[in-house]
């Protein structure tokens, strides 16, 4: 059973659309973490959160405690949004989800 | 600060023969890991160090070993490469004490084992 669980596998959208990436997590994950990368890039942090909401730029955060829930928003997307899009618990160690590939459409 | 360095960033070898993956870091980072990432698949620990002189095996450690001699320094050594270790390897390091537990990645390193 893997800690951390994100859908959708794949997301294409058309420039200008409003992108929400979910992730699921259990019993022990006391932060959870949402990563990005670039095609034959590295790995970038973009949030870790514990509670509540964060925003940078057009990117948004946010986590439910209660329902072990946590959802990434992208606000007006663009083609430079197009990327794998991982979230990673914290507990004992990290659980990555397998995550998501975005392609926006110009 | 450049971060966390990885070397090669891409590698083939032959099934039978070692090599080692170059991982170093300048933030004074206690913590560093080496992850696997294969297509349809998380990204897989494989061995993690708390400090130097400390490591330890994570989720896929067989075939592969580390050491952590100095607190900058994390090599990946393959002792005796397989296809099945075709993969991405990637380093990352963290800071330990109170607050942010962010994790910092290289840039990773393709391998190919034919």
């Amino acid at each position: 059973k893997n800690e951390v669980e994100q859908s959708p596998q794949n997301l294409t959208a058309q420039e200008g659309e409003f992108i929400t990436i979910n992730c699921s997590y259990s019993v022990g994950i006391s932060a959870l973490h949402w990563l990005q990368q670039h095609p034959g890039g590295g790995i970038v942090s973009l949030f870790m959160l514990s509670s509540g909401k964060k925003k940078h730029g057009r990117l948004i955060a946010t986590i439910n405690i209660q329902e072990k829930h946590s959802s990434l928003h992208i606000t007006a997307s663009h083609p430079r949004d197009s990327a794998v899009y991982i979230c990673a618990g914290t507990g004992n160690q990290f659980y990555f989800g397998t995550g998501t590939s975005l392609t926006v459409i110009p | 600060n450049a971060g966390v360095t990885q070397t090669p960033k891409f590698q083939v070898l032959k099934t039978g023969q070692s090599m080692t993956l170059q991982c170093a870091q300048d933030m004074n980072h206690e913590y560093m890991s080496w992850y696997r990432q294969d297509p349809g698949m998380g990204l897989r620990l494989i061995h993690y160090s708390v400090g130097a002189g400390i490591t330890d095996q994570g989720e896929v450690p067989n075939g592969y070993n580390v050491s952590r001699s100095t607190t900058e320094d994390f090599p990946l050594r393959l002792l005796s490469a397989a296809p099945s270790q075709t993969s991405v390897y990637f380093c990352a390091s963290r800071y330990t004490g109170t607050g942010a537990n962010v994790l910092t990645f290289g840039a990773g390193s393709r391998l190919t084992v034919l």
